[in-house]
């Protein structure tokens, strides 16, 4: 089956820098995609790794590991509007099923406190 | 349209009841997505749209689910004698080209539906 872990919840304080694990056994791998998801709305598009390594964009940034299964989100200096669910999403495959079914995590819920 | 849009946005149904989802994709976008999220879960893939034609349904829990998308553009999520565990917020997506081993899924905002 398809398994991608990320923690359940996690805490930080405004100004300061949370990083958010994700990791994941698939039957393949063609990219990995996070995504913010603030209560009663749409997931929207953070950022999408398909090799290893660093990818920033503003304050947001993901790296990944293909090797480990394994990537992060790391956010910096937080805003209370951040506040939200951070969804991993593992795309498995270059045709068929696996390359359009996003296969996701069950998000870890960001509370960012003054 | 500036994003993908769904209506209705919450549905309040009783058990057995036929309900309709509808979802509007970002204009152009030719591939169309639906997911479906339940309490504390991420997103579960149910159907994929290339074009007018369901390129895979494999993800339709069982069949009093079925979708449509007849122009090409939008669709409609249908399902017959609702289940109480039906209840769930329905997530429409679409990309641009139907090459999706190469593009991002943009989300709309859900219908919630809640099944009495």
């Amino acid at each position: 089956g398809q398994n991608i872990d990320q923690p359940t919840e996690m805490t930080a304080t405004e100004g300061a820098i949370v990083q958010i694990n994700c990791t994941y056994q698939t039957s393949g791998f063609n990219g990995l995609f996070w995504y913010q998801q603030h209560a009663g709305e749409a997931p929207t598009f953070l950022s999408y790794n398909v090799l290893d390594g660093l990818e920033e964009k503003g304050r947001f940034s993901s790296f990944l590991s293909r090797s480990k299964g394994y990537s992060y989100l790391l956010l910096k200096e937080l805003q209370m509007k951040d506040s939200a669910s951070y969804l991993c999403a593992v795309r498995r495959g270059y045709s068929g099923a696996g390359s359009y079914q996003l296969t996701f995590g069950k998000g870890t819920k960001l509370s960012v406190i003054p | 349209g500036a994003g993908v849009s769904q209506t209705p946005s919450n549905k309040v149904t009783e058990k057995g009841k036929y309900v309709e989802l509808r979802c509007d994709p970002i204009s152009g976008h030719t591939a169309l997505y639906w997911y479906r999220q339940s309490l504390g879960q991420g997103p579960e893939f149910l159907i994929y749209f290339q074009g007018t034609g369901a390129a895979d349904d494999s993800g339709l829990p069982n069949d009093r689910f079925f979708a449509v998308r007849p122009e090409g553009s939008v669709s409609t999520l249908k399902i017959q004698r609702t289940e109480r565990g039906d209840s769930a917020v329905y997530l429409c997506a679409s990309s641009l080209t139907g090459t999706p081993s190469q593009e991002t899924q943009y989300f709309g905002p859900g219908t919630r539906l809640l099944v009495l």
